[in-house]
């Protein structure tokens, strides 16, 4: 069963704007970690943000941050002031405890910023 | 940060051969290791988890005699695809972990097999 869902499979957002990646993830485990990745043309994956099950405020780096909504078992993507560069594809992985450390990778979401 | 190399970054082979990918860590010693398969437009699919000096674990549906997987030392994986074809050409990717802290994982480049 898929265990992240990424509903969103492209987006355009003019720049300097802020645009939401949603991402919502399903486990029973109660230690978790949620990560975001950037991917440009160039295939590497970028981190941009980790979010743990126990942390108690939402993750911040630069111009990204962590919408987490335990409950809903939802983990937002917010890109603030948009960037030219910021133009790639964007993946949600979680990893459980039990599973060595190993990620799930959501489907991606494809951003485009426009001038 | 912790860096990963892989090499090569782009590979073409002829159907039938086999291609050597290796993973490196460059800064760190990698405990455990992972080899990720991704089409084009699509996801991050995890093939296998290697740790280092024991047998991989394959994901379901993953051949283990078509990918073979060697962790050897700390610091190299290597991924064998065997008698290659057409539908094997993918982006390759790996990652590393060295243990602390469990979320940190380093991704290498990508490797781009093409197989004609």
């Amino acid at each position: 069963a898929q265990k992240i869902t990424q509903t969103q499979p492209g987006m355009f957002v003019q720049e300097k704007e802020a645009v939401t990646l949603d991402c919502t993830y399903d486990t029973s485990d109660p230690s978790y970690g949620l990560f975001w990745y950037k991917q440009p043309s160039s295939g590497e994956m970028i981190f941009l943000i980790y979010q743990g099950s126990y942390d108690q405020q939402n993750a911040t780096e630069g111009r990204y941050s962590l919408n987490f909504q335990k409950a809903r078992k939802s983990a937002n993507l917010v890109i603030s002031a948009s960037q030219l560069g910021d133009s790639a594809m964007y993946f949600c992985a979680m990893r459980e405890t039990d599973s060595w450390g190993k990620f799930q990778f959501g489907a991606g979401t494809q951003v485009v910023v426009t001038p | 940060g912790a860096v990963v190399s892989q090499h090569p970054s782009r590979v073409i082979c002829k159907s039938g051969t086999s291609v050597k990918i290796e993973c490196r860590s460059l800064d760190f010693q990698a405990t455990t290791m992972f080899w990720y398969r991704q089409f084009p437009k699509q996801s991050l699919m995890l093939m296998a988890t290697s740790n280092e000096g024991s047998k991989a674990t394959y994901e379901q549906g993953v051949e283990k005699d078509k990918f073979l997987i060697n962790h050897a030392s700390l610091t190299l994986s290597t991924l064998t695809v065997t008698s290659a074809h057409p539908e094997d050409s993918s982006f390759y990717i790996c990652s590393a972990r060295d243990g602390q802290p469990i979320y940190e994982q380093y991704f290498g480049p990508g490797t781009r097999l093409t197989v004609t």
